[in-house]
C-alpha cells in the first residue's frame, strides 16, 4: 500500500496567516492527490482533487498543487472557519485508498 | 442535495456481529460506487470497504478483509457493512462515503456524519 506523510502533524496560526501543509507519497502517484478538511464532531469535506482542482463552492483561497510524490495544501489567509484538521488521500493505487495522519491546524 | 445517513452503530462485545446501513438520497444511488471509511477516536481517517455500482466489483481493506461484508441494494438507495468478528480496535466512526469516479481512481466527494461501532466487554 502506498504510504502517505503529511507535515506537521499539527502547528498554530494566526488569521490572515499564509500556511502550507505538506503530503508526500511513498512512491510516485502522478496527480491523484485529493485534500479533505474536517471540523471537530464533523464529517471530512472535500477540497480539493486532482491534486489542484477545487471542489466546486470551495474558498478560492485554498489551492493545492504537486505531482509525482511531493504536494501541498497552501491557505491564502487564514479564516476563523479554516481551523480544522486537513487530510490528504492517494488515488493512484488501490485498493487500499489511504490517507495521511492528518495534519491540525490551530489558533495561535 | 446529496444525503448520506447512517446508522446501526452501538455497543457491542468482541467477538460478536453489527450490522451498518447508509441510506442515500439526492442523486441516482445505482450510477455511483460506494464506501465505508472509519475513524478510530482521536485517530485517523481509514479506508474500510468499497462497492460498485453494480456490486460486481468489492475491495476490503487487510485489516477487515474475512470479517467484514460489503453489500447495497439500488432499489432502496441503501449501503450495508456486515461486521462480524468484531475486535476492539474495530472502535470507530463509521463514514459511508460517496465516490467519484476520476482519471486514476477516484476520491470521496460526500460524506455522511457516520455512525459509532464501540467494541467492548
Amino acid at each position: 500500500a502506498i504510504r502517505m506523510t503529511q507535515s506537521p502533524s499539527s502547528f498554530s496560526a494566526s488569521t490572515g496567516d499564509r500556511v502550507t501543509i505538506t503530503c508526500r507519497a511513498s512512491q510516485g502517484i502522478s496527480s491523484y492527490l485529493a485534500w479533505y478538511q474536517q471540523k471537530p464532531g464533523k464529517a471530512p469535506k472535500l477540497l480539493i482533487y486532482a491534486a489542484s482542482t477545487l471542489q466546486s463552492g470551495v474558498p478560492s483561497r485554498f489551492s493545492g498543487s504537486g505531482s509525482g510524490t511531493d504536494f501541498t495544501l497552501t491557505i491564502s489567509c487564514l479564516q476563523s472557519e479554516d481551523f480544522a484538521t486537513y487530510y490528504c488521500q492517494q488515488y493512484y493505487s488501490y485498493p487500499p485508498w489511504t490517507f495521511g495522519q492528518g495534519t491540525k491546524v490551530e489558533i495561535k | 442535495e446529496v444525503q448520506l445517513v447512517e446508522s446501526g452503530g452501538g455497543l457491542v462485545q468482541p467477538g460478536r456481529s453489527l450490522r451498518l446501513s447508509c441510506a442515500a438520497s439526492g442523486f441516482t444511488f445505482d450510477d455511483y460506487a460506494m464506501h465505508w471509511v472509519r475513524q478510530a477516536p482521536g485517530k485517523g481517517l481509514e479506508w474500510v470497504s468499497g462497492i460498485s455500482w453494480n456490486s460486481g466489483s468489492i475491495g476490503y481493506a487487510d485489516s477487515v478483509k474475512g470479517r467484514f461484508t460489503i453489500s447495497r441494494d439500488n432499489a432502496k438507495n441503501s449501503l450495508y457493512l456486515q461486521m462480524n468478528s468484531l475486535r476492539a480496535e474495530d472502535t470507530a466512526l463509521y463514514y459511508c462515503a460517496k465516490f467519484s469516479a476520476a482519471a486514476g481512481g477516484g476520491y470521496f466527494d460526500y460524506w455522511g456524519q457516520g455512525t459509532l461501532v464501540t467494541v467492548s466487554s
